[in-house]
């Protein structure tokens, strides 16, 4: 089955730029989702399609996918930022959904 | 406002059965692909099933095969979540989730509206 694997933990300083990574088989070859989760509340959309936002989320979120590893960017991190993020693609060999494992965004 | 709610959620014994269920409030299901989503207490996201817009497809886990039904009812803009035989490691809260792509194909999907979620607790 295939997997994705995420750092399980980001650091970063308020006003800096976090960068949380997604690494799977050929990933650029699929269309890479993310999704934040703050505790206790439900995941939300951040960006889908690799790179594109909702409505209503901030254009510091971006993304990009190439080769083996799709990258989730927050710049000018702010303290709300804090949560858990985590990837998740098609395996169209399966038919199933994979989620990475998550990775925790703290601000320091 | 556009939400998901579940419902049916509670403690069961190992070995026995739940029915989980989801209901659409303004938004419709129809047209749209599915999705069950777990979360195991302090662990991260975990697929569970599919279905696809018209209920002609389902897919699941490789954990839950065999045990979850996944169905659908357009009409009533609700789905379900059958869970059998369920075993300890099922203890999660179960999230619903629905596609933002409507008559999307998998490559297209990505789960846009979600639930709160709804515990289950298997525990003898």
């Amino acid at each position: 089955s295939y997997v994705l694997t995420q750092p399980p933990s980001v650091s970063v300083a308020p006003g800096k730029t976090a960068r949380i990574t997604c690494g799977g088989n050929t990933i650029g070859s699929k269309s890479v989702n993310w999704y934040q989760q703050k505790p206790g509340q439900a995941p939300v959309l951040v960006i889908y399609y690799d790179s594109d936002r909702p409505s209503g989320i901030p254009e510091r979120l971006s993304g990009s996918n190439s080769g083996n590893t799709a990258t989730l960017t927050i710049s000018r991190v702010e303290v709300g930022d804090e949560a858990d993020y985590y990837c998740q693609v098609w395996d169209s060999s399966t038919d199933q959904r994979v989620f990475g494992g998550g990775t925790k965004l703290t601000v320091l | 406002q556009a939400q998901l709610v579940e419902s049916g959620g509670g403690v069961v014994q190992p070995g026995r059965s739940l029915r989980l269920s989801c209901a659409g409030s303004g938004l419709t299901f129809s047209g749209y692909a599915l999705h069950w989503v777990r979360q195991a207490p302090g662990k991260g996201l975990d697929w569970v099933a599919f279905i696809s817009h018209d209920g002609s497809h389902k897919y699941y886990a490789d954990s839950v095969k065999g045990r979850f039904t996944i169905s659908r009812d357009n009409s009533n803009n609700v789905f379900h979540l059958q869970l059998n035989s369920l075993r300890a490691e099922d203890t999660a809260v179960y999230y619903c989730a629905r596609d933002g792509q409507w008559l999307g194909t998998p490559s297209d999907e990505y789960f846009q509206h979600w639930g709160q979620g709804t515990l289950v607790t298997v525990s003898s």
